[in-house]
This record gives C-alpha cells, sequence and structure tokens, in this order.
C-alpha cells in the first residue's frame, strides 16, 4: 500500500511569491491534515480536511489556506510568502473523523528568500 | 489549551544503554498520547500509541505507560541500538472525534554511539 506521498519535496521561493503544496493520501483515507515544523516553533498544526470540508484550523494568518478534492487529495496555499515562513511541510492522513493512526508524507521543503 | 512538554535535549547514549525520554502533557479532556519518530530527511512515523490510563504502548523495544495520575507518558527502551538515533516526539490528540488535531512536543534529539 502507497504511503502519503507530497510534491514537490523541495521549494525555493522569494518573498511576496505564492507557492502552492499538495498532498495524496493512503488510498481509503478521507481525512488530511497539514503541519508546519520549524526550529523555532516546532510541529505546528495548519488545518485539518474531511470530505472536502476545513473542520479544523491552528493558528496561522489567512494567508495559508487549504482544500480537499473529492479523491480526498489536498492541496495547501501560501500567499505573500515571508522569510518565516520557511519550514518544512507535512500532510498526515487518517481513516476518518474517529481520530486513529495518522500516517506521515515525507514533507515539502520550503526555503523563502 | 492542549500543551506537551518534553524533557531537555539532545541525549547522547552508547550502545545498549538505557533510554527514558520524559514527557509529561496538559489536556482538558481525555487525550490519547503518541510517540512519533523522525529519521534524518524524512517525515513522523508514529512509534506507539495509548488511548486510555494505564494502558502501555509497545513497538521495537520501546514502551511508553499512559499515567493519568502524573499526567505523563515516558518513553523507555532496555537497549539502544544506533539505528535507533532519531528525533522523538511526544504528542496527544482529543478524543471523541470532534479535534484529531495533533499538539506535539518540542521534540528530542537521540544519538546513540557504537
Amino acid at each position: 500500500k502507497a504511503g502519503v506521498t507530497q510534491t514537490p519535496r523541495y521549494l525555493i521561493k522569494t518573498r511576496g511569491q505564492q507557492v502552492t503544496l499538495s498532498c495524496s493520501p493512503i488510498s481509503g483515507h478521507r481525512s488530511v491534515s497539514w503541519y508546519q515544523q520549524t526550529p523555532g516553533q516546532g510541529l505546528q498544526f495548519l488545518f485539518e480536511y474531511f470530505s472536502e470540508t476545513q473542520r479544523n484550523k491552528g493558528n496561522f494568518p489567512g494567508r495559508f489556506s487549504g482544500r480537499q478534492f473529492s479523491n480526498s487529495r489536498s492541496e495547501m496555499n501560501v500567499s505573500t510568502l515571508e522569510l518565516g515562513d520557511s519550514a518544512l511541510y507535512l500532510c498526515a492522513s487518517s481513516t476518518g473523523p474517529e481520530y486513529n493512526e495518522q500516517f506521515f508524507g515525507p514533507g515539502t521543503r520550503l526555503t523563502v528568500l | 489549551g492542549d500543551s506537551v512538554t518534553q524533557m531537555e535535549g539532545p541525549v547522547t547514549l552508547s550502545e545498549e544503554a538505557f533510554l527514558t525520554i520524559n514527557c509529561t502533557y496538559t489536556a482538558t479532556g481525555y487525550p490519547s498520547l503518541f510517540w512519533y519518530v523522525q529519521y534524518p530527511g524524512e517525515g513522523l512515523q508514529l512509534l506507539l500509541k495509548a488511548t486510555k490510563a494505564d494502558d502501555k504502548g509497545s513497538n521495537k523495544g520501546f514502551e511508553a505507560t499512559y499515567r493519568k495520575e502524573t499526567t505523563s507518558f515516558h518513553l523507555e527502551k532496555g537497549s539502544v541500538q544506533v539505528s535507533d538515533s532519531a528525533v522523538y516526539f511526544c504528542a496527544l490528540s482529543d478524543r471523541g472525534g470532534a479535534n484529531s488535531k495533533l499538539t506535539f512536543g518540542k521534540g528530542i534529539t537521540l544519538s546513540v554511539r557504537p
């Protein structure tokens, strides 16, 4: 069974640009969550989607947004990039609303110059 | 709000040494507790979990017991190997299905030398 895949794995952008990251969950998983990992703040929850609906959102500015498609694939978008957005963005999938084990992808390393 | 506190790191041990990594939590409800491991350049892997008080999670020689009275979930291994070198995260999640968000501790880097 294929794991969670994230594309691209590495990305370099400049301040002010926008970026879209993609996550494909494990087949059959309908819940996708996103996390930001930085050396200073550690792992922080961004948002969770289930059945194309955002169920939960972390404490991030509106520049961070996401969506989920009918095939459960998810994208997150960051607009007007800032230097502080440089981070590893991790996607995790689980089977559904009742919490079960979350399976993480390898992450997308975003560098903002 | 919910929070997880891990002991300060990094930790360096010799192979076959005993490992303890402390983790305490604060939560309003009855959370599920987890240990995740992150190897260099990779995402997180679930190491073990416990969903209710007094449960013991175990995997690959690692163990942790959900202690409600001390709000702790310390990770232990009797004999570490070089391959255990990684970053370890303690995490919690509210139960009940309404919130599957994971709250993580800061993580601790473990280095095991031959």
